[in-house]
């Protein structure tokens, strides 16, 4: 079974400042793809990023980058320029690549806030 | 762009009661997922359905149930409710469950409240 960890319950730093928040997983799995979701207050649950694990290349989407160490299951999340609208609370989350089986399994979630 | 729906978005029953949430997903996603999300925690996969088929099953209790039908919306009728059913339901859905299939993309969840 696949389990996902985020060791900060919570962030807060200041807008425009970056951020990094953790994220680790475990699997014996080798092909797979990691996420991270952002759930504002509205709960509404909103893709940030996706990486495929057969790629060495970190994913980017404008501010948000991630840090990808498929041998030491790492995937965390870097946040640049951080602005108002990024406070949500961030959840990883690992998806095997088996047909019929491709469920999310997610981390607890890190509370992240940016400060005015 | 299209997102996935579902409905209600709110919804109170009685101990006991039964309730059905139904969700439709983006135009031309075959594969439909719902999840539960209690207060505080992260979301729960319960049960996903690839070409109106059970594709796979999660944690979803004898008391729940769900299909998916020819349009490829999905519903899942939920009865005897308990207290501890209260949550937020959400329904993902993306556009294959072959290998390398595509992100899964969340609806707006349902809150259920179980009074």
């Amino acid at each position: 079974a696949q389990t996902v960890t985020q060791s900060q319950p919570e962030m807060s730093v200041q807008e425009a400042e970056t951020v990094t928040l953790s994220c680790t997983y475990d699997t014996s799995e080798n092909n797979y793809y990691l996420f991270w979701y952002k759930q504002p207050p509205s709960r509404q649950m909103i893709l940030v990023i996706r990486q495929e694990a057969y790629k060495q290349q970190n994913a980017t989407e404008n501010r948000f980058s991630v840090n990808f160490q498929k041998a030491a299951k790492s995937f965390s999340l870097k946040i640049s320029d951080s602005q108002l609208g990024d406070t949500a609370m961030y959840f990883c989350a690992f998806m095997p690549i088996i047909q019929g089986a491709q469920k999310l399994v997610f981390g607890q979630g890190t509370r992240l806030t940016i400060n005015p | 762009a299209a997102g996935v729906i579902q409905s209600p978005r709110h919804l109170i029953k009685e101990k006991r009661e039964t309730a059905t949430l139904k969700c439709y997903p983006i135009p031309r996603h075959d594969t439909v997922y719902w999840y539960q999300q209690g207060p505080g925690q992260d979301p729960q996969f319960l049960i996903s359905f690839y070409e109106k088929m059970q594709s796979d099953k999660g944690s979803i209790p004898d008391r729940f149930s769900a299909q998916q039908f020819s349009d490829y919306h999905s519903e899942l009728n939920m009865s005897s409710l308990e207290l501890g059913d209260s949550a937020l339901y959400f329904c993902a859905s993306s556009s294959g469950v072959v290998a390398g299939s595509d992100t899964q993309y969340f609806g707006p969840g349902t809150r259920l409240t179980v009074l």
